[in-house]
């Protein structure tokens, strides 16, 4: 599975939109763009996954570059519960590993209020 | 409908004992991944089984680590004759089809907390 960069830390405040950047440059055209979230002694949480085009779903939106070397988790309105570690995986449907997610070490968001 | 079970939460062990943890996946699936997750540190797969077959144990220690997901019953992480290292929090997760192929999300339960003395 090709790597992600994601920033170590991130902080916003409540109520405002918050862009979580990911760098792929390695992306691989059967990579699909899948991000989790997990909130502190919890387990991971499934957010949204998309493989060209920007996807939207009740938690958030996947805004993905043309090029695919990039994407970005959008939280329209960060809550305080939105405070979490934010993964970017990249899962190969083709060949490759048998389906366990390789995560790196996220981005840690805090949320002020 | 229940999520991933996962028992105990918290697990406190000695060196040289045994450790079961046990994993009862979402109602309707039939596929379940094991990670671990050092203080710190991102999810590290270990195993992949479906009911009664190994699929994927790359990321599983050699030894004193064993898997299984019976026919019946959770699947359980077993690990022998613990050292302080082992020490780490442990997930498993369900898919209702071999997550890869389908691009379905894994849920994932909360995890045990395995503590060595």
């Amino acid at each position: 599975d090709a790597k992600t960069t994601q920033p170590n830390s991130m902080e916003s405040n409540e109520e405002e939109p918050v862009h979580l950047p990911c760098n792929h440059s390695t992306i691989s055209g059967t990579d699909y763009i899948h991000w989790y979230r997990q909130l502190p002694s919890q387990g991971p949480e499934y957010v949204i996954h998309g493989l060209t085009s920007n996807v939207n779903n009740r938690m958030a939106s996947l805004a993905i570059a043309e090029d695919r070397k990039s994407s970005t988790l959008i939280l329209h309105r960060a809550t305080l519960r939105d405070a979490a570690v934010y993964y970017c995986i990249l899962r190969d449907n083709y060949g490759g590993s048998q389906g366990n997610l390789i995560f790196g070490k996220g981005t840690k968001l805090s949320v002020k209020p | 409908n229940a999520g991933v079970m996962q028992n105990p939460r918290h697990l406190v062990r000695r060196r040289g004992q045994e450790a079961r943890l046990r994993c009862s996946p979402m109602k309707g699936h039939s596929h379940v991944y094991w990670y671990r997750q050092l203080p710190e540190e991102g999810l590290k797969f270990m195993v992949y089984l479906q009911k009664e077959n190994i699929i994927d144990e790359s990321g599983m220690p050699k030894e004193r680590f064993s898997a299984e997901f019976p026919k019946e019953g959770p699947s359980i992480l077993r690990i022998q004759q613990v050292v302080r290292g082992d020490s780490a929090a442990y997930f498993c997760a369900s898919s209702p089809t071999g997550s890869l192929l389908s691009n379905q999300p894994q849920h994932f339960g909360d995890g045990t907390r395995l503590s060595i003395l």
